[in-house]
């Protein structure tokens, strides 16, 4: 069964740090193109971060670009993404999805990690 | 980018049809077919329901149907059932190597 488990999301204060991780089990990370996609409490789905299967190819949405990192361990057959500089506006549940047709067309999606960014 | 514009609700009775729009612009719906719809139920991750426009991954069913008219892609739901009642986001390649979400659409099954 393909899966996502997304960890490492938790309470920071802004200008902190955070690590996500996201585990992929029941397919190979490195050959396919994955992403993370960001949904602000009640509010809709942002996509944030592009990196695909041989890691050559990173894009990262304006609103995070310069402040998070993605990346990927194919050892660990797992994502992450580094968030530093944070921000009140970065307060979200964040997901992983993969990216199996290569047309930004997201299947599936872990079950996310919130990340909250308060004082 | 700004994101693609979905009207806030829709509805039908159990056994009908309802459409959701997703207007974007030339740069991104109107140019690509990599147009893409999501169903989140609450507290719930999305699900991809159609991609590329108009293609259903494995298991979900025909029921779900998508098209695209210049800048302006939607979502038809036939037969609705009461578990069609969530939230439905479309999505779209906007060129310069990002992706685009629409405003999302509730879904209620009268």
């Amino acid at each position: 069964e393909v899966q996502l488990v997304e960890s490492g999301g938790g309470l920071v204060k802004p200008g902190g740090s955070l690590r996500l991780s996201c585990a992929a089990s029941g397919f190979t990370l490195s050959r396919y193109s994955m992403n993370w996609v960001r949904q602000a409490p009640g509010k809709g789905l942002e996509w944030v971060s592009y990196i695909d299967g041989s890691a050559n190819y990173i894009y990262y949405g304006d609103s995070v670009k310069g402040r998070f990192t993605i990346s990927r361990d194919d050892a660990k057959n797992s994502l992450y993404l580094q968030m530093n500089s944070l921000r009140a506006e970065d307060t979200a549940m964040y997901y992983c999805a993969r990216d199996p047709y290569l047309s930004f067309g997201f299947d599936p999606w872990g079950q996310g990690t919130l990340v909250t960014v308060s004082s | 980018q700004s994101a693609l514009t979905q009207p806030p609700s829709a509805s039908g009775s159990p056994g009908q049809s309802v459409t959701i729009s997703c207007t974007g612009t030339s740069s991104d719906v109107g140019t690509y077919n990599f147009v893409s719809w999501y169903q989140q139920h609450p507290g719930k991750a999305p699900k991809l329901m159609i991609y590329e426009v108009n293609k259903r991954p494995s298991g979900v069913p025909d029921r779900f149907s998508g098209s695209k008219s210049g800048n302006t892609a939607s979502l038809t739901v036939s037969g609705l059932q009461a578990e069609d009642e969530a939230d439905y986001y479309c999505s779209s390649y906007a060129g310069n190597n990002k992706s685009v979400f629409g405003t999302g659409t509730t879904v209620t099954v009268l």
